[in-house]
């Protein structure tokens, strides 16, 4: 069974800039869910995608954009990159959408915006 | 604003002691409550998951619910230099009972001495 994978590992870019991070499920998931983890804090829910829906989404502006493709693989869209964007960027990945689903990390992404 | 509230520490134990973590959180509906953990630089790994009032227990690994007094808290018997890690206390808000997102604690570090 494979787990959940992210691409790229690293990222630099450069403020006003866009970026796509990409997240594949684990083998059976149907949801996947964005968090992104500044330092020293714990990871912010980002957005949520269910069979290619966005079904729930945190406190991002709507420069944060998502998709889900039929694989379930998903996409995260940051566009005008700002300084404050720099963190590590989360894929999740559960079971099924309920509240009572296991969610499991991907390896993350580290984005710096310089 | 719901809230996940954990010591940020660091707790430090000898190894082969019991480390106590413990998280508390505002919203009184929450259902799914997880433990996570994090090595630097890594991302979380899930290491436990409760969803009734009482102890659960997966190897060295016991997770405490009190929902009375919202309060979830985490065992580790026998603690190893290898346990060295931050601990992120994970729930699912009740506003968002229909699907599976998360609030993290800021996580606490557990230093496990030899």
């Amino acid at each position: 069974e494979t787990g959940v994978t992210q691409s790229p590992t690293h990222l630099i870019k450069t403020r006003g800039q866009q970026v796509t991070l990409r997240c594949s499920s684990q083998s059976g998931h149907n949801t996947v869910s964005w968090y992104q983890q500044a330092l020293g804090q714990g990871p912010q829910f980002i957005f949520q995608y269910y069979r290619e829906e966005e079904n729930g989404r945190g406190n991002f502006p709507p420069r944060f954009s998502g998709l889900q493709f039929p694989n379930y693989s998903s996409e995260l869209n940051v566009n005008a990159l700002e300084l404050d964007d720099s963190a590590l960027y989360l894929c999740a990945s559960s079971l099924n959408q309920g509240s009572y689903n296991e969610q499991f990390f991907g390896p993350g992404t580290r984005l710096t915006v310089l | 604003q719901k809230e996940v509230e954990q010591n940020s520490g660091p707790l430090s134990v000898p190894e082969g002691a019991i480390a106590s973590l413990n998280c508390t959180y505002s919203d009184r509906g929450s259902q799914s409550f997880f433990w996570y953990r994090q090595y630097s630089g890594k991302s979380p790994e899930l290491i436990m998951s409760i969803y009734s009032n009482g102890d659960k227990e997966d190897g060295r690994f016991t997770a405490q619910l009190n929902k009375a007094s919202q309060y979830v808290s985490l065992l580790i018997r026998d603690s190893q230099p290898s346990d060295s890690a931050t601990y992120l206390c994970a729930v699912n808000p009740v506003l968002y009972s229909g699907y599976s997102t998360l609030t993290f604690g800021k996580g606490t570090m557990l230093l496990v001495s030899p």
